[in-house]
């Protein structure tokens, strides 16, 4: 199947480390990706190719992935970063797409 | 810079038809997909489809096959999603994106435009 399972929320204190998981079947056969949701907004990509950041993005946003899992770190969290993270993937063929179920990261 | 520009909110009543739009710019139209995401009040992002403008090959979500029609027009490097017959229930943001041929992420996101169904 194609779905991504993320945990719906993460709450963090400003200053410590954010890690938000996601997993699939999909994630054992292609890159995932994570893109930052700000309320009101469009989404932005943050990570992509599991761990590779695309330029403007801040250092402190990095990525993983292992097996069926990948896993979005935000190290040294700031108030700006409260949002809601996707992470996304696909099948080999380029045919299916699936977004995870969102987590919604807020700072303390 | 790239930009892809949507159309304005609408608001229709269910059964009517509607095509909404995607201007992109700032690059070559024709070399990269166009994604339509669908986000439902206060819900996750859907992916419904994409579209290859060089040569409109189009790739349905088999959630949304059927439901929907995405088009596109090279010549002005515009993207289009559309419906015949709406539903309360198509209610929601839908957002065009860019995507790499080759990749499997999107890089540029639209400004997303709001959809309301109701009698």
């Amino acid at each position: 199947s194609y779905e991504l399972a993320q945990p719906p929320s993460v709450s963090v204190s400003p200053g410590q480390t954010a890690r938000i998981t996601c997993s699939g079947d999909a994630l054992a056969k292609q890159y995932g990706n994570w893109y930052q949701q700000r309320p009101g907004q469009a989404p932005v990509l943050v990570i992509y190719k599991d761990r590779e950041r695309p330029s403007g993005i801040p250092e402190r946003f990095s990525g993983s992935g292992s097996g069926r899992t990948l896993t979005l770190t935000i190290s040294g969290v700031q108030a700006e970063d409260e949002a809601d993270y996707y992470c996304q993937s696909a099948d080999n063929s380029g045919i299916f797409y699936v977004f995870g179920t969102g987590t919604q990261v807020t700072v303390l | 810079e790239v930009q892809l520009v949507q159309s304005g909110a609408e608001v229709k009543k269910p059964g009517e038809s509607l095509k909404i739009s995607c201007k992109g710019s700032g690059y070559s139209f024709t070399s990269y997909w166009i994604a339509w995401v669908r986000q439902m009040p206060g819900k996750g992002l859907e992916w419904m489809g994409i579209i290859y403008p060089g040569d409109s090959e189009t790739r349905y979500s088999p959630s949304f096959q059927g439901q929907i029609t995405i088009s596109a027009d090279k010549s002005i490097s515009t993207a289009y999603l559309q419906w015949s017959s709406l539903k309360a229930s198509d209610t929601a943001i839908y957002y065009c994106a860019r995507k790499q041929a080759g990749e499997y992420y999107i890089d540029y996101w639209g400004q997303g435009t709001l959809v309301t169904v109701s009698s």
